[in-house]
């Protein structure tokens, strides 16, 4: 069981708009920076969201995220083929020291 | 251009060793911290471990507490796993990640397979 919660999967139509959630604790996203990684089918994970809502460069702006509290958000507007793929977020947790990770979302475009 | 490339992937038995190593190359290594995280087949991201720029901070997840080392040689270039006493449950591609200027994996190299059976 992951220390960070995500629901399995998620999905969407084209041009959708839509939201995976993460919870966590005071410990790890209460505390400190959520990150978001995109992984597409075959390949190594890449950043996508750093410090709850920073884009990398070359990440475009359909991509967000947001924290609130212990938890946390990826909403992805405007949704492509391209998009399908797992996501993953992240955070430091202070009690472990420990990086840990939600199970994952498997994202579908329908 | 960031280049991350692990080795030393293979297949080895319940209770042998296994030694992965990572070249950096394309920003200066000595100023980042870096991390090994593993995927087992079909499964999610686990973070393995990670060590600061200059290698006096090491962190260990409770699973390879005690069985794995990481190391670094900054003159190198290099990131090291030492693993020992491996079990079938550390079967899985290892990734080594580069920090960016804080705990976020920026760069990833490509990962490299180790599959423990006997």
């Amino acid at each position: 069981q992951s220390v960070l919660t995500q629901p399995p999967s998620a999905s969407g139509t084209p041009g959708q708009r839509v939201t995976i959630s993460c919870s966590g604790g005071s410990s790890n996203i209460g505390r400190n920076s959520v990150n978001w990684y995109q992984q597409l089918p075959g390949t190594a994970p890449k950043l996508l969201i750093y410090n709850h809502n920073q884009r990398p460069s070359g990440v475009p702006d359909r991509f967000s995220g947001s924290k609130s509290g212990t938890s946390a958000s990826l909403a992805i507007s405007g949704l492509q083929s391209e998009d399908e793929a797992d996501y993953y977020c992240a955070a430091w947790d202070d009690s472990l020291d420990a990086l840990v990770f939600g199970g994952g979302t498997k994202l579908t475009v329908l | 251009e960031v280049h991350l490339v692990e080795s030393g992937g293979g297949l080895v038995q319940p209770g042998g060793s296994l030694r992965l190593s990572c070249a950096a190359s394309g920003f200066t290594f000595s100023n980042y911290s870096m991390n090994w995280v593993r995927q087992a087949p079909g499964k999610g991201l686990e973070w393995v471990s990670y060590i600061s720029s200059s290698s006096g901070t090491t962190y260990y997840a409770d699973s390879v507490k005690g069985r794995f080392t990481i190391s670094r040689d900054n003159a190198k270039n290099s990131l090291d796993l030492q693993m020992n006493s491996l079990r079938a449950e550390d079967t899985a591609v290892y990734y080594c990640a580069r920090d960016g200027t804080g705990i976020w994996l920026i760069y990833w190299g490509q990962g490299t397979l180790v599959t423990v059976s006997s």
